[in-house]
């Protein structure tokens, strides 16, 4: 079946460590996301990619780095310089029409970052 | 920037009720989407809606587009158990090729045995 899949699941970091999460895609989308999401508020985003080798920063971008060298993966490195680093990131997909696909995203089951 | 209200914060209701809940901006969109995230999960899309007082329903779920552009509601009819979760609904502006989604805060509903 096509999806999104994330890795790892849960992961813990000491700080100063950069820490990368994994995001796969097989749905043939163009358009990948990364999202952060912290309790009580929404989801913001962190860095966005609507081609190969092409992408821009989102809302949130201080402290993180992103590579789309491939269609189906967009891998999100948690560096260092992130002040706050601890939560849960949601990678997700679309199918194109636009930036963000009319809004309508497919997500991945995230993952979640606890540093300690 | 803009922010969506999205009213109640959490819900606790009994299996069988009717729920319902929405999100409020200063902001106009020019589309709305509700998804719901399961606990330890990524959201999933339930609802798109693109136009003005547009009326959706997926089974046992409505959700309305605002006249005014400017909110839209969900409601749920008949709850229950695989309905807990955590509700969120987004608004999607488009101008002169920029988009921007904003996500609510969301609506935690829980069901009560």
């Amino acid at each position: 079946d096509g999806g999104i899949t994330q890795s790892p699941k849960y992961l813990f970091r000491k700080e100063g460590q950069n820490v990368t999460l994994s995001c796969e895609q097989n749905l043939n989308h163009d358009a990948m996301y990364w999202y952060r999401q912290d309790p009580g508020q929404g989801l913001r985003l962190i860095y966005y990619s609507q081609i190969v080798n092409d992408f821009q920063k989102g809302d949130i971008a201080e402290g993180y780095s992103v590579s789309r060298e491939k269609k189906e993966s967009f891998p999100l490195t948690v560096t260092s310089a992130q002040k706050n680093p601890t939560a849960f990131y949601l990678c997700a997909s679309t199918e194109g029409q636009g930036a963000l696909g009319a809004g309508e995203l497919f997500f991945g089951e995230g993952s979640r970052l606890t540093v300690l | 920037g803009q922010q969506l209200n999205q009213s109640p914060q959490s819900m606790f209701i009994q299996e069988g009720e009717d729920v319902s809940m929405n999100c409020t901006s200063s902001s106009i969109f020019n589309t709305w989407l509700w998804y719901k995230q399961d606990p330890g999960e990524g959201p999933v899309l339930l609802i798109a809606l693109y136009k003005a007082g547009e009326l959706t329903s997926n089974g046992r779920l409505t959700a309305q587009f605002g006249i005014t552009r400017k909110d839209s509601f969900l409601n749920i009819s008949a709850s229950i158990p695989s309905d807990v979760g955590i509700y969120f609904c987004a608004g999607l502006i488009s101008n002169f090729g920029n988009e921007k989604l904003t996500f609510g805060t969301g609506t935690r509903l829980t069901i009560i045995p």
